[in-house]
């Protein structure tokens, strides 16, 4: 079955940049059918989605992160990766990745999920 | 940006009866709705989307509905796990996709 594995440094400090990967197995990040996206929720709150991006290495971004995040996705390693600059304490999260539908290939959903990664950000 | 609208925030019940929990939308989603069943230290899970088609392996105690802006999922007698929050989703506007605030369904 499709699992997702996200991986990436648990602490990033004030103003530098969070860099995670999500590794697919049992399915290809080349794929037209889907989506590949980034969602994150801080503890003990709502989620939020950040973004997502094709296989073409087209990307949607959440306009309130816009200038701040990049999503891009390597095909030879079937992974696709989330960067964020600038973080502040609120960005402290768990960082989930998951797959969506394309539009036009069906109706958009998120599955499935990674189990997430917390990231801290603290000096 | 679509603001999804979620309630009750708390809803209290016992195992075997019927939840009902409410998701409207501040303008029409069409049917590109979604719900998901989050446990503590878990990832959301997929339970519903198109309003209410059953993603795999959910089971037929779950159910959704509603168009437009106004939807509904519904748990027709609870069992004890699933006790957890509960999320709907939209991406029929967008970006950005959205997620309602979530409802907590808790063991009275």
């Amino acid at each position: 079955q499709v699992q997702l594995q996200e991986s990436g440094p648990g602490l990033v400090k004030p103003s530098e940049a969070l860099s995670l990967t999500c590794n697919v197995s049992g399915d290809s990040v080349s794929s037209a059918t889907y989506y590949w996206s980034w969602i994150r929720q801080p503890p003990g709150k709502g989620l939020e989605w950040i973004g997502n991006v094709y296989y073409s290495g087209t990307t949607n971004y959440n306009p309130s992160l816009n200038s701040r995040v990049s999503i891009s996705v390597d095909t030879s390693k079937n992974q696709f990766s989330l960067t964020l600059t600038s973080v502040t304490a609120a960005d402290t999260a768990i960082y989930y990745c998951a797959r969506d539908i394309a539009p036009g290939r069906g109706s958009p959903r998120l599955d499935p999920w990674g189990q997430g990664t917390l990231v801290t950000v603290s000096s | 940006e679509i603001v999804l609208t979620q309630s009750p925030a708390t809803l209290s019940l016992s195992p075997g009866e019927r939840a009902t929990l409410s998701c409207r939308a501040s303008q029409s989603v069409s049917s590109y709705l979604a719900w998901y069943q989050q446990k503590p230290g878990q990832a959301p899970r997929l339970l519903i989307y198109d309003t209410s088609t059953r993603a795999t392996g959910i089971p037929a105690r779950f159910s959704g509905s509603g168009s437009g802006t106004d939807f509904t999922l519904t748990i027709s007698s609870l069992e004890p796990e699933d006790f957890a929050v509960y999320y709907c989703q939209q991406r029929s506007i967008w970006p950005p996709v959205t997620f309602g605030q979530g409802t907590r369904l808790e063991i009275k």
